[in-house]
């Protein structure tokens, strides 16, 4: 149990175009879901923090514009890179929780590519 | 903000041998988690600790939540080529916040 998955695995995209990534619980709902980036050989970095049917919540320095965050069911988050440029390359990973304070499981991550 | 730090930043050690990593913090935890991630995938949790002074083992991984609240230790006895990775230690403030801190994490490498 406890699957989250993310999609698309990896992408790339040309600079100044909009890119869309899904992350979905597949066997549980997630009451809250979570985005993170990360460089290579760092942490994971949180960029928002997204209850469902609530707008999400951003960390200091992460532009709300520029990464969009939907999350329109218990099980579906969706990260929209708007605009993006080649700084925005990164492996982005969501992870998803069931309850408050419990647990979260990580999706695969998705590495994009802007060129 | 909380702040995890992590240590050691990295390890090789031969296969076999066992290892410890530990997290500590400045501000009190009410939950601890242990993830290990391999490279190009997301981390995958490997422990979960919710009360001060649980010690708690999957297989041949055993952590332990610090009686303070300020620290937690993962050991992995027996270490095997495939424990090669990642590990990360990450702490929730209190039981209404879903948000975690994450330390910079432990590079592991294991020599056959």
């Amino acid at each position: 149990g406890a699957v989250v998955s993310q999609h698309p695995s990896w992408v790339i995209c040309k600079s100044g175009t909009s890119v869309k990534i899904e992350c979905r619980s597949l066997d549980f709902q997630a009451t809250t879901m979570f985005w993170y980036r990360q460089f290579p050989k760092q942490s994971l970095m949180l960029m928002a923090t997204s209850n469902e049917g609530s707008k999400a919540t951003y960390e200091q320095g992460v532009e709300k514009d520029k990464f969009l965050i939907n999350h329109a069911s218990l099980t579906l988050s969706t990260l929209t890179v708007t605009s993006a440029h080649p700084e925005d390359s990164s492996f982005y990973i969501c992870s998803a929780s069931a309850a408050v304070g419990t647990e979260a499981f990580f999706g695969q991550g998705t590495r994009l590519t802007v060129v | 903000g909380q702040q995890l730090n992590q240590s050691p930043q990295s390890m090789f050690i031969q296969e076999g041998e066992d290892v410890s990593m530990n997290c500590t913090s400045s501000s009190i935890f009410n939950t601890w988690l242990w993830y290990k991630q391999d490279p190009g995938e997301g981390p995958v949790l490997l422990i979960a600790l919710y009360k001060a002074g649980e010690l708690t083992s999957n297989g041949r991984l055993t952590a332990q939540f610090g009686i303070t609240r300020k620290d937690s230790f993962l050991n992995i006895s027996a270490s095997i080529p495939s424990d090669v990775g990642i590990y990360f230690c990450a702490g929730h403030p209190n039981t209404n916040a879903g948000k975690s801190t994450f330390g910079d994490g432990t590079t592991l490498t294991v020599k056959p």
